[in-house]
């Protein structure tokens, strides 16, 4: 079955600058990789998503690469503000009406003032 | 006005014990699901439901069982609790399975002594 790997676990940033947090996934099957945030005592909530037929897609502050030979994506966020502390899933899954969502293990975003 | 929503929001209770945790969504989707999410944030689906219809069973102890009484609706019964049952438990829904959005609760942490 899938398997998605998350990297770094936790990851401090200055207020403004970049952070980047990068997943890879085993199944190459897998065609569909969201983002999830999850904030203090919330549920995760989608910040951003990307489909296997691009390679990147971009939304404000926030965009996700893919590289499907490599079978790795990427969450960057430029230009961060304390808002932007809570902990981070990407996640993958296949375009099938039984498919689950694989969620990696979380990074823990904090921004420091 | 609340899309997920999920009832109790703590629930604390002694080992053996039997308890129910109810969810339920106003966003007409057709897939529910349920995820636990342990002490080290790792989110692992348990169940899915598509329209009432059971379609994703993980390697989850037959001591839990959900139930769909309609669409709308997707309860977790647990018997005989366990200390290792203890965990925030996340409902959500989406449009399609797998591949598309997915709407969390604010979850429900589950204590047990």
């Amino acid at each position: 079955g899938e398997n998605v790997e998350q990297h770094p676990s936790t990851l401090s940033v200055q207020e403004g600058d970049s952070a980047v947090i990068k997943c890879t996934y085993s199944d190459s099957a897998s065609n569909y990789f969201p983002w999830y945030k999850q904030e203090l005592g919330k549920g995760p909530q989608l910040i951003i998503d990307i489909r296997s037929n691009v390679g990147e897609k971009k939304d404000q502050r926030i965009a996700v690469t893919l590289n499907k030979t490599a079978k790795h994506f990427s969450l960057h966020i430029t230009e961060t503000q304390p808002e932007d502390s809570a902990v981070y899933f990407c996640a993958a899954s296949m375009d099938s009406s039984a498919s689950k969502i694989i969620f990696g293990s979380g990074t823990r975003l904090s921004i420091r003032p | 006005d609340t899309a997920v929503s999920q009832t109790p929001k703590y629930l604390v209770t002694q080992m053996g014990n039997d308890k129910s945790i109810k969810c339920e969504q106003n966003l007409g989707h057709d897939t529910m699901y349920w995820y636990k999410q342990d002490s080290k944030k790792f989110l692992k689906i348990m169940f899915s439901y598509n329209n009432k219809e059971l379609i994703i069973n993980e390697t989850v102890p037959n001591r839990f069982s959900p139930k769909s009484p309609d669409k709308a609706h997707l309860n977790l019964h647990i018997n005989s609790l366990e200390l290792g049952d203890s965990a925030v438990y996340f409902c959500a829904s989406s449009q399609l399975t797998g591949r598309d959005t997915q709407y969390f609760g604010p979850g429900t942490r589950l204590t047990v002594l």
